[in-house]
């Protein structure tokens, strides 16, 4: 069983809806990741955050929303989405300065936006 | 050019077979490299860490050609449950950046009785 956990496991929401995924990590781990999983595609880094502090933004829309209020927990806000937004989204948690930076995934929140 | 590149398969193999998969990356700066393994509708889990001498777990082996950039994983008797999509994985960062990770697309397995 991961130490990562993600909530909802599966969201099914309109293009106007507002929605929020959540993130937590029981592994005292300093560093956070969201991906978008999309079939046929690999994984893409969407946001990254060190120390609470974001350290990246892969040139994701300004639909997603990310929010880290500690090192345990993320959160990605969700406004305004379009269809192809559809995919799977997972978090992740590492430990920064831990040497290969093995990152440890959530099971994931399944996306369809309709 | 994309940072990591894999055969996607899907590779059918029977119980029992060796199986290898090859990958290549395209930053000669990269620094750490792995294996993950992803199941149906699952998140990815880390299979092995690859090191440049190369290494073994049980019925997995993993090489690394740093001159030819290129990746590879062996399996050995292969077994029903080794079913899944394999991810090669690198990592370009170094030192004391935040280390980032970028993941092939995946090769399909399914192992058939």
């Amino acid at each position: 069983e991961t130490g990562v956990t993600q909530t909802p496991r599966h969201l099914v929401m309109g293009m106007t809806n507002k929605k929020s995924l959540k993130c937590e990590q029981h592994l005292g781990h300093n560093a956070m990741y969201w991906y978008k999983q999309s079939a046929k595609k690999p994984l893409e880094l969407m946001f990254v955050y060190n120390f609470k502090e974001q350290t990246e933004n892969n040139s994701v829309p300004s639909r997603f929303s990310p929010e880290c209020p500690n090192s345990s927990h993320l959160f990605l806000h969700l406004h305004t989405l379009q269809p192809e937004d559809s995919a799977l989204y997972l978090c992740a948690s590492s430990q920064f300065g831990g040497g290969n930076n093995e990152q440890f995934f959530g099971p994931g929140t399944r996306l369809t936006v309709l | 050019r994309k940072e990591v590149e894999q055969d996607p398969g899907p590779f059918n193999v029977p119980e029992g077979a060796t199986v290898a998969f090859n990958c290549t990356y395209s930053n000669s700066a990269s620094q750490s490299f792995f294996w993950y393994r992803q199941d149906c509708r699952k998140e990815p889990k880390l299979l092995m860490s690859v090191y440049s001498s190369g290494n073994e777990d049980g019925r997995f082996t993993a090489q690394l050609n740093r001159a030819s950039q290129y990746i590879s994983l062996l399996i050995r008797d292969s077994k029903l449950s080794d079913s899944a999509t394999y991810l090669c994985v690198v990592n370009h960062d170094r030192g004391s950046t935040l280390g980032r990770l970028y993941f092939g697309r995946g090769t399909q397995l399914t192992v058939w009785p």
